[in-house]
């Protein structure tokens, strides 16, 4: 089983749209959470970190289940720059950060 | 502005010889890493440092070797021993290795081996 697990995509969806991403962990000793946005051929950046109450920024909402070892990402109102492949990242109790492979988006016109 | 680099962007180099990537930080963080990313697939850690003069091995340390003399550098070098060296590198820093501080990502080299 991988330490973290994304659905790898791609998600196809139009403009407006709400979409949802999903993560699962495997470490329940894991730290922290974060949500990473990776554009084509470019370096990881950070959207987001992820707190065990969630959390909001503008049209992006992050979920943590502790007891479930789940954390998800929703985005709403789907805009096309928001195309880009989406990072679930954990960080262990040692301080390495643990990447899924990434959640592709595609959201056309 | 503050920030990671990354040179060269694109590198081009011959089986069996070994090649050093750049990462320079100026934002003054002590922890330091360095990832490949393979297509389609996450990032694996390679080697990090937690302060000047110390690094450990990351999951994929074979075949790579790293230095840390100075606070603000931290370069990889990818030797001959490597089996698969064509990938993309990414170096990154953070304040700390702990919790919850997040790591901040360079451009990345991308390295090719024919």
């Amino acid at each position: 089983r991988k330490e973290v697990e994304q659905d790898p995509g791609p998600f196809n969806v139009p403009e407006g749209a709400t979409v949802a991403f999903n993560c699962t962990y495997s470490n329940s000793a894991s730290q922290s959470f974060f949500w990473y946005r990776q554009d084509c051929r470019k370096e990881p950046k950070l959207l987001m970190s992820v707190y065990s109450s969630g959390n909001e920024d503008g049209r992006f909402t992050a979920q943590l289940n502790r007891a479930s070892q789940y954390i998800s990402l929703l985005i709403r109102d789907s805009k096309l720059s928001d195309s880009a492949t989406y990072l679930c990242v954990v960080k262990d109790q040692g301080g390495k950060l643990i990447f899924g492979q990434g959640t592709e988006l595609s959201v056309k016109p | 502005d503050g920030g990671i680099t990354q040179s060269p962007k694109y590198l081009f180099r011959k089986e069996g010889q070994n090649v050093t990537l750049s990462c320079e930080q100026n934002l003054n963080h002590d922890a330091m890493y360095w990832y490949r990313q393979d297509p389609g697939q996450g990032l694996r850690l390679i080697y990090y440092s937690q302060i000047v003069n110390d690094f450990q091995k990351g999951d994929i340390a074979e075949g790579y070797s790293v230095s840390r003399e100075k606070k603000e550098s931290f370069p990889l070098t990818v030797t001959s021993a490597q089996k698969n060296p064509t990938a993309f590198y990414l170096c990154a820093s953070s304040r700390s290795t702990g919790a919850p501080y997040e790591q901040y990502f360079g451009p990345g080299t991308r390295l090719t081996v024919t």
